[in-house]
């Protein structure tokens, strides 16, 4: 099993231009996340799904959008890019609830500079 | 609204000492407790999970305590080693979600 994989590993964008980001799981978890981690503010959440066709809004949503199309994948993307928005992103994934452990696994990270 | 925070930001020991690393949260209503690894330019590495009904958690070396009604949990690392030296991330999941928020980290350094 691969775990939690994110595609791509590095970016470099100017201001204002768009890209997405990929998580894929094959551990059929229901939930996903996205996070950013920036020095001296620690990991934040973005966005999650709690499944198939979900999303909801996490602690700095501004600025992101994202999709749940299919279970094992979910994708974050950056409409209009801002330098605000360099950082390491990471995607994690975990069982929903009413499963024993609920551990979230975090895949390799993304890191994005924004010029 | 949930705050983590881990103190020391930083520790330095001489191998084969115990590691005692801290982590503190302020709202007791938590799902699980989860402490990870990440080494520099690396991604997370889940080491313990402490579900909110237990009291501690064990896995080789390492041994994770949490008590909820003091807002604490505790990771112990015994006898470590030169490969212990890492960032230890300490997290609180939300019931709805499963959500977490993580601490500032400790960062640890073993010296040979």
């Amino acid at each position: 099993n691969a775990g939690v994989t994110q595609t791509p590993k590095f970016r470099v964008l100017k201001t204002g231009q768009s890209m997405t980001l990929l998580c894929a799981q094959d551990m059929n978890h229901e939930y996903m996340y996205w996070y950013r981690q920036d020095p001296g503010m620690g990991l934040r959440l973005i966005h999650y799904s709690v499944g198939e066709g979900t999303t909801a809004k996490g602690e700095v949503p501004d600025g992101y959008n994202v999709s749940r199309l299919k279970k094992q994948n979910f994708l974050l993307g950056l409409e209009s890019a801002a330098p605000s928005q360099t950082s390491v992103y990471f995607c994690a994934s975990s069982y929903g609830r009413g499963r024993t452990g609920n551990e979230q696994f975090f895949g390799p990270g993304t890191r994005l500079t924004v010029l | 609204k949930q705050e983590v925070t881990q103190i020391p930001a930083a520790l330095s020991v001489p191998e084969g000492e115990n590691l005692v690393l801290n982590c503190s949260f302020t709202d007791s209503a938590i799902y699980n407790l989860q402490w990870f690894r990440q080494d520099p330019g690396k991604g997370l590495t889940s080491l313990l999970l402490i579900q909110s009904s237990q009291r501690e958690q064990t896995s080789g070396r390492l041994n994770a305590s949490l008590d909820k009604s003091s807002g604490r949990s505790t990771l112990y690392i015994a006898a470590s080693q030169p490969g212990d030296s890492a960032t230890y991330l300490c997290a609180a999941a939300r019931p709805a979600g499963n959500k977490l928020t993580f601490g500032g980290g400790t960062r640890v350094l073993v010296k040979p």
